[in-house]
């Protein structure tokens, strides 16, 4: 099983609609999850990071983790074609040196 | 502004050569990353360094080795080009502050072998 595991996508959403993205990690110690955005041709940035159960909204995005199930998601309200990107999944251990591991990502596109 | 920079955007080397990608940040990070991102692949981490001249693997460490002398300064070698290290190379680096934060990532390099 892979470390951290996305859904590949493509996921197709129209304007205004929510976009689900999913993510499940397999290490049960892991203390920090985050949420990534790249544009094609572009770096990752950082859109949420999430440490505790729960939900955490920030705008229009909306991360949640369930640590005894071992999933973590993001919420996007009023989808934007600007949305249209990669986003990823990473989980970090600081246990082990900090590492952090990223998921395959999964690609989004908003239709107008 | 925050900043890691990489040494070159765009390489092209030849079979068995031995190449350096060179990352280096200005933000005082004790945690430095490279990864590799392969379509469909995500990315993929190589080696990681948590302190100077340590270095732990990634999940995808062959053919490759590490170099941490100085806190500021991280690179990848790849002992002997093989085409199937043709990649996207990204170069990270966070502060270790009890909890991971976030990673600062810099422009990448896309490295060509022939």
């Amino acid at each position: 099983q892979k470390e951290v595991e996305q859904n590949s996508g493509p996921l197709s959403v129209p304007e205004g609609a929510i976009a689900s993205l999913n993510c499940t990690y397999s290490d049960r110690v892991s203390q920090s999850f985050f949420w990534y955005r790249q544009y094609s041709g572009k770096s990752p940035e950082l859109i949420m990071s999430i440490y505790s159960n729960g939900d955490k909204e920030d705008g229009r995005f909306t991360a949640q983790l369930n640590k005894a199930s071992q999933y973590v998601s993001l919420l996007i309200r009023d989808s934007q074609p600007s949305d249209s990107a990669t986003y990823l999944c990473a989980v970090g251990d600081y246990n082990q040196g900090g590492k952090l591991i990223f998921g395959q990502g999964t690609e989004l596109s908003v239709k107008p | 502004d925050v900043k890691v920079t990489q040494s070159s955007r765009y390489l092209v080397k030849r079979t068995g050569e031995k190449v350096f990608l060179e990352c280096v940040q200005d933000m005082d990070h004790e945690n430095m990353f490279w990864y590799r991102q392969d379509p469909g692949l995500g990315l993929r981490l190589i080696y990681f360094s948590y302190d100077v001249k340590m270095k732990e693997k990634g999940d995808i460490p062959e053919g490759y080795s590490v170099s941490r002398e100085k806190k500021e300064r991280f690179s990848l070698i790849l002992e002997s080009a093989s085409t199937n290290q043709t990649s996207m190379y990204l170069c990270a680096s966070t502060l270790r502050d009890g909890m991971n934060t976030e990673a600062f990532f810099g422009q990448g390099t896309r490295l060509t072998v022939v």
